[in-house]
């Protein structure tokens, strides 16, 4: 069965400091691998997303993600935390395998809390 | 110019009610979602319909059904409605295309009361 664990609930980190938000993920076979954010009373806006290819993605806003498959990782990064960056954050794992059916698997949501 | 709109925004009823919330998409993607995101924030997928046929219904009670005229709208109305429906209700489209993302729509905050 596929899932995604976010295993941080929160996140805390310093204006301008880098940040991580860590996801792992299950599939059984080749992961489609995307990260949403939500903002307050606001739907899910796409950052990025890791299909195939080159390892690091690099998404909306600064973010990129780091596809590890040997640690079944797809972690979240950004050089340097913007205030406004304060969200929360999904990673969520769609099986590329012949059973797609489209749906998307998340895990539980990352709260990022970047302070001034 | 949105492109996957939902409507209401909120909405507050008493339980037993009958509601309906729907969605549009001007992306022109031919799949349509319903995701539901609970008082924990966990977001789980509820039905997905390709081209107004019905691909996949999460073992949601029957009191939920969608309903998709064409492929630009999918609506969903709940019959007798429960304390426990109360959550946040997406709306999101994709293309059919193995690794597409979903584009979601604002959200329906559904109470009941």
């Amino acid at each position: 069965a596929q899932s995604v664990a976010q295993p941080e609930d929160q996140v805390n980190v310093a204006e301008g400091n880098p940040l991580t938000v860590k996801c792992t993920y299950s599939v059984s076979g080749n992961p489609y691998l995307f990260w949403y954010v939500q903002y307050p009373n606001r739907g899910l806006q796409f950052l990025l997303k890791y299909i195939t290819g080159d390892n690091l993605v690099k998404g909306s806003y600064g973010f990129e993600a780091e596809f590890n498959k040997s640690q079944t990782s797809f972690h979240l990064k950004k050089p340097s935390a913007l205030v406004s960056d304060s969200a929360l954050y999904f990673c969520a794992v769609r099986d590329g395998g012949s059973g797609n059916t489209g749906k998307l698997i998340f895990g539980q949501g990352t709260t990022l809390q970047v302070k001034p | 110019d949105t492109a996957v709109s939902q409507t209401p925004k909120y909405l507050v009823t008493q339980m037993g009610n009958d509601k309906s919330i729907k969605c549009e998409q001007n992306l022109g993607h031919d799949t349509m979602y319903w995701y539901k995101q609970d008082s924990k924030k966990f977001l789980k997928i509820m039905f997905s319909y390709n081209n107004k046929e019905l691909i996949i219904n999460e073992t949601v009670p029957n009191r939920f059904s969608p309903k998709s005229p064409d492929k630009a709208h999918l609506n969903l109305h709940i019959n007798s409605l429960e304390l426990g429906d109360s959550a946040v209700y997406f709306c999101a489209s994709s293309q059919e295309v193995r690794g597409a993302e979903a584009f979601f729509g604002q959200g329906t905050r559904l109470t009941v009361v």
